[in-house]
């Protein structure tokens, strides 16, 4: 009930391409669904979120679609850059109680 | 606006021994989090603190692994006796209310037992 499933693990592009990480979540109690970035050596930073009212938002190259009914969720990178390269982590959690589940990582390369 | 700090960086020991870690919030978050992310995997909640209370500790191991924020500001974390399973990157962060905002994470603290 409280897992959240990332793929795929690995995800190697060119650079200008699209990027794409899927995940999916089994509780449907989960209404905040953020996307983090993750450097070696550092900790996890927020990409961007969203809530399940609307099935997409956009900001900059980054854009997360939702799909409420299949419980899936996606985090797409547009003209992916070198400076992408990086493990991205989905996460949810519901609004009552902060506790956020991570999905598994993707590590993003983008090839120059 | 200062980050996340997490104090020391990278930890090395024998199994059995005992080790902590400190964590200092953001100046003015009320809430604290305490991380295991283990390499390959996604960071797991072990414990979250709302000023000194304890909100959420269901997933902290407690006969090894205890933790505290007597003060409302800095957190330590402590694990008594480690176990080779315990070594992984140990995470704090910080939000400034208990619902809703985002998290802050610090560099986390790199632990290898040995």
């Amino acid at each position: 009930q409280q897992q959240v499933k990332q793929s795929p693990q690995s995800l190697i592009v060119q650079k200008g391409g699209i990027s794409i990480i899927n995940c999916a979540y089994e509780n449907t109690a989960f209404d905040y669904f953020p996307w983090y970035q993750q450097f070696p050596g550092k900790g996890p930073a927020l990409l961007i979120a969203i809530r399940p009212d609307v099935s997409e938002k956009k900001e900059g190259r980054f854009t997360i679609s939702f799909n409420k009914s299949a419980k899936q969720f996606s985090l797409h990178i547009m003209d992916s850059q070198p400076g992408d390269s990086a493990t991205y982590f989905c996460a949810a959690s519901k609004t009552s109680g902060s506790r956020l589940t991570f999905g598994e990582g993707t590590q993003l390369t983008v090839n120059p | 606006e200062a980050g996340v700090a997490q104090s020391p960086r990278y930890k090395i020991i024998e199994k059995r021994q005992s080790v902590a870690f400190w964590c200092n919030p953001i100046s003015g978050h009320a809430t604290l989090y305490w991380y295991q992310q283990i390499l390959g995997q996604g960071p797991k909640l072990l414990i979250q603190f709302q000023n000194n209370g304890v909100v959420d500790d269901s997933q902290l191991p407690k006969d090894r692994f205890s933790a505290e924020r007597l003060k409302g500001v800095d957190s330590t974390l402590k694990i008594q006796p480690a176990k080779l399973e315990d070594s992984a990157v140990y995470l704090c962060a910080s939000r400034l209310t208990s619902i809703g905002g985002e998290q802050f994470f610090g560099p986390g603290t790199r632990l290898t037992v040995l």
